[in-house]
C-alpha cells in the first residue's frame, strides 16, 4: 500500500529559528511530490511541487529537498515567522495517476513562538 | 477569482439525517475532487471528477455517499443518512494541471 509518512508529528521553534521536516513515502513510481501548507481552519495552499528528477524547489523562505533514492524528502523553512505556524503536508502522486490520485501525509503541526 | 466556494462552512446535524454540502470550482477548472479530513485519517480522496464526469468513487466510504456534478461550476456531496462516525471536515479542491486548489472546507458533526 502506498505510504507517506511525516515527522516530526509536532514541532515547537522559536520566532527566527531554522527548522526541517521529514517526509518519507513507499510510493513508487511516482510522478511528483508536493509540499502542502494548511493554516488552521483553511483548506491546503501548495508550497512546492518536484518531479522525480528535481533535487531541490525554493519558494521564498521554504526549500524542499527530493532523494528518489532513498524515498525521502525535507521541507527547510528559513528564519521562520508567527505566519508559518501551520500544518505542513507531504503529498506523492503516482506515476501512472498524475494529479488525481495522490497520497497524504498525516502532516506536521508547527507552532513559532514569540 | 474567487477560489473554490463551499457551502454551508459548518453544519451540525443529527444521526439519521441527510446532510449535502456544496461546491462551486474555479472557473475554467476541469477536475474536481472531494476530501474527507479527520486528525486519525488525515486527508482521504473520496471521489473525483474530469469535465463533470466521475472518475474514481473508490474512496466513498459507503452507499450512504453520494456525489454528483450536473455542471461545470457545481457539486454536491450528499451523505444519507449521516453517522457520528462521518463528522471531519470536508475539504472540495478543482484543477486545470498540477496543482490543486483547496476550498475553505465544510465542518461536519454528526450528533
Amino acid at each position: 500500500k502506498n505510504q507517506v509518512e511525516q515527522s516530526p508529528q509536532s514541532l515547537i521553534i522559536l520566532e527566527g529559528k531554522n527548522c526541517t521536516l521529514q517526509c518519507n513515502y513507499t510510493v513508487s513510481p511516482f510522478s511528483n511530490l508536493r509540499w502542502y501548507k494548511q493554516d488552521t481552519g483553511r483548506g491546503p495552499v501548495s508550497l512546492t511541487i518536484m518531479t522525480f528528477s528535481e533535487n531541490t524547489k525554493s519558494n521564498g523562505r521554504y526549500t524542499a529537498t527530493l532523494d528518489a533514492d532513498t524515498k525521502q524528502s525535507s521541507l527547510h523553512i528559513t528564519a521562520s515567522q508567527l505566519s508559518d505556524s501551520a500544518s505542513y503536508i507531504c503529498v506523492v502522486s503516482p506515476f501512472n495517476f498524475g494529479n488525481e490520485k495522490l497520497t497524504f501525509g498525516t502532516g506536521t503541526r508547527l507552532t513559532i513562538i514569540p | 477569482d474567487a477560489g473554490v466556494i463551499q457551502s454551508p462552512r459548518h453544519e451540525v446535524t443529527e444521526m439519521g439525517q441527510e446532510v449535502t454540502l456544496r461546491c462551486k470550482p474555479i472557473s475554467g477548472h476541469n477536475s474536481l475532487f472531494w476530501y474527507r479530513q479527520t486528525m486519525m485519517r488525515g486527508l482521504e480522496l473520496l471521489i473525483y471528477f474530469n469535465n463533470n464526469v466521475p472518475i474514481d468513487d473508490s474512496g466513498m466510504p459507503e452507499d450512504r455517499f453520494s456525489a454528483k456534478m450536473p455542471n461545470a461550476s457545481f457539486s454536491t456531496l450528499k451523505i444519507q443518512p449521516s453517522e457520528p462516525r462521518d463528522s471531519a471536515v470536508y475539504f472540495c479542491a478543482s484543477s486545470a494541471a498540477d496543482t490543486q486548489y483547496f476550498g475553505p472546507g465544510t465542518r461536519l458533526t454528526v450528533l
